[in-house]
């Protein structure tokens, strides 16, 4: 695709639900890259995919959250039992090889909100 | 950790200078970056510059590093009412792929 794309682009969940976040990285990018954005602040590092492997899941705030990218493209993030906590802009990013200091090419995220 | 600072607001006429200011704390970042964030839209790379740089320049973009104080800033010249976004510093450690953001400048461009 022209970009990367992230759907949905809203979600409102209530707490306790379990929920599912989309993205569609640059076709061709081997590298995957999940952040969160609260309020206010810059993005926080959640998850990087090489390929099919999760290369570094050190963000993952805890076992609530999970992500997968089982054909080394499309990946999903997961996240169980919602907290209200967990509100934010989920940012999902692609880079071609992910060589250390390649270019992030980010997507327009998805606002969840956890009521 | 790691962490990156950054004032949270700017405010300047059209046509003036904007210069934003980013101080880090890991003296072994080897790459910085300046994002910018408009509405509703994702973060796009706007520059970035190697830790064995002092001064990168692209076009109306000036970055300056002082790696001795751990202090990145990033000049717009003649700003325009475009340039009006939220401006995040970032940085990376060595070979690692975890960037970590600054939590960004809001820059505000006055007609």
């Amino acid at each position: 695709g022209a970009g990367v794309s992230q759907t949905p682009s809203n979600k409102v969940t209530e707490k306790g639900k379990y929920v599912e976040l989309r993205c569609d990285p640059i076709s061709g990018h081997t590298a995957l890259y999940w952040y969160r954005q609260s309020l206010g602040q810059g993005p926080e590092f959640l998850i990087y995919f090489q390929g099919t492997g999760a290369a570094d899941d050190s963000g993952l705030p805890n076992d609530r959250f999970f992500a997968v990218r089982p054909e080394g493209s499309v990946s999903t993030l997961k996240i169980q039992r919602t907290e209200r906590g967990d509100s934010a802009v989920y940012l999902c990013a692609s880079s071609e090889t992910g060589t250390w200091g390649e270019k992030l090419f980010f997507g327009s995220g998805t606002q969840l909100s956890v009521l | 950790g790691e962490d990156v600072e950054q004032s949270l607001f700017l405010s300047v006429r059209e046509g003036d200078s904007s210069v934003i200011n980013c101080t880090y704390t890991d003296s072994s970042s080897t790459y910085l970056y300046w994002y910018k964030q408009e509405p509703g839209a994702g973060l796009q790379l706007l520059t970035y510059i190697f830790s064995n740089m002092d001064m990168k320049q692209d076009q109306r973009l000036t970055v300056l590093l002082n790696k001795k104080d751990k202090h990145l800033s990033l000049r717009i010249a003649d700003t325009q009412t475009g340039d009006s976004a939220i401006y995040f510093c970032a940085e990376n450690e060595n070979y690692g792929q975890n960037f970590v953001f600054g939590p960004g400048t809001r820059l505000s461009v006055l007609p």
